[in-house]
């Protein structure tokens, strides 16, 4: 079946620490790639999306993320959060001829200070 | 304030009653989607809209639910005969022609009792 899988469902770590979130997707042909956060209280927000070329993508707040297509995988990183990062980040993905997003279950950060 | 905007924010209704969403997607965007998001899941695709025509429905969308978007413009998602399953979080997300970002609205929250 079609899916997005996040690994991590809870995510704590230490102001400066780094941060790797894990995405993979099974879904083939030709997909668009996105993350999205949701900080406490708010709604979605884009932090970054791949479509082609360049398989590193830089988003807003120092988050990068890289696509690597023979893993199926989409993997959030930021070399040192800030206590302002905690939220939900969800990963999501879109069949280049759909419509819909497809996320996955998302990744609960807390940082602490 | 021109992003996506959503009424109510919190609806209580009571099980069997009938209930009306309303969506304003940011005012250049032709595309409008609903998803829907329960505790602990990432947001779940229920339809699309492309200008008035309503393009696809997915298959979380009973027959109890209806979604029109009769100008083009604001959409309307209602769900009739609600069930305490229905209680989730219903989101409304817009983009342009080219559909490369949703912005989503901020959502609103049904609990059925």
């Amino acid at each position: 079946a079609q899916s997005v899988s996040q690994h991590n469902h809870h995510v704590i770590l230490s102001e400066a620490a780094s941060l790797e979130l894990g995405c993979n997707y099974s879904y083939g042909g030709t997909v668009n790639l996105f993350w999205y956060v949701q900080y406490p209280g708010q709604h979605l927000q884009l932090l970054l999306k791949y479509f082609s070329g360049d398989p590193l993508v830089k988003g807003i707040k120092g988050f990068e993320a890289e696509f690597i297509k023979s893993k199926f995988s989409f993997n959030l990183r930021k070399p040192s959060v800030q206590w302002s990062d905690t939220a939900e980040y969800f990963c999501a993905v879109k069949i280049n001829s759909g419509y819909a997003l497809n996320f996955g279950k998302g990744t609960s950060l807390l940082v602490t200070p | 304030d021109t992003g996506v905007s959503q009424d109510p924010r919190h609806k209580i209704t009571k099980r069997g009653q009938n209930v009306t969403f309303r969506c304003d997607p940011i005012s250049e965007h032709n595309r409008l989607y609903w998803y829907r998001q329960t505790l602990g899941q990432g947001p779940e695709f229920l339809t699309y809209f492309q200008n008035e025509a309503q393009l696809e429905k997915s298959r979380l969308l009973s027959d109890r639910f209806s979604a029109e978007r009769p100008k083009g413009s604001f959409s309307t998602l209602e769900i009739q005969r609600t069930e305490q399953g229905d209680s989730a979080m219903y989101l409304c997300a817009s983009s342009n022609t080219q559909g490369t970002e949703q912005y989503f609205g901020p959502g609103t929250r049904l609990t059925v009792t």
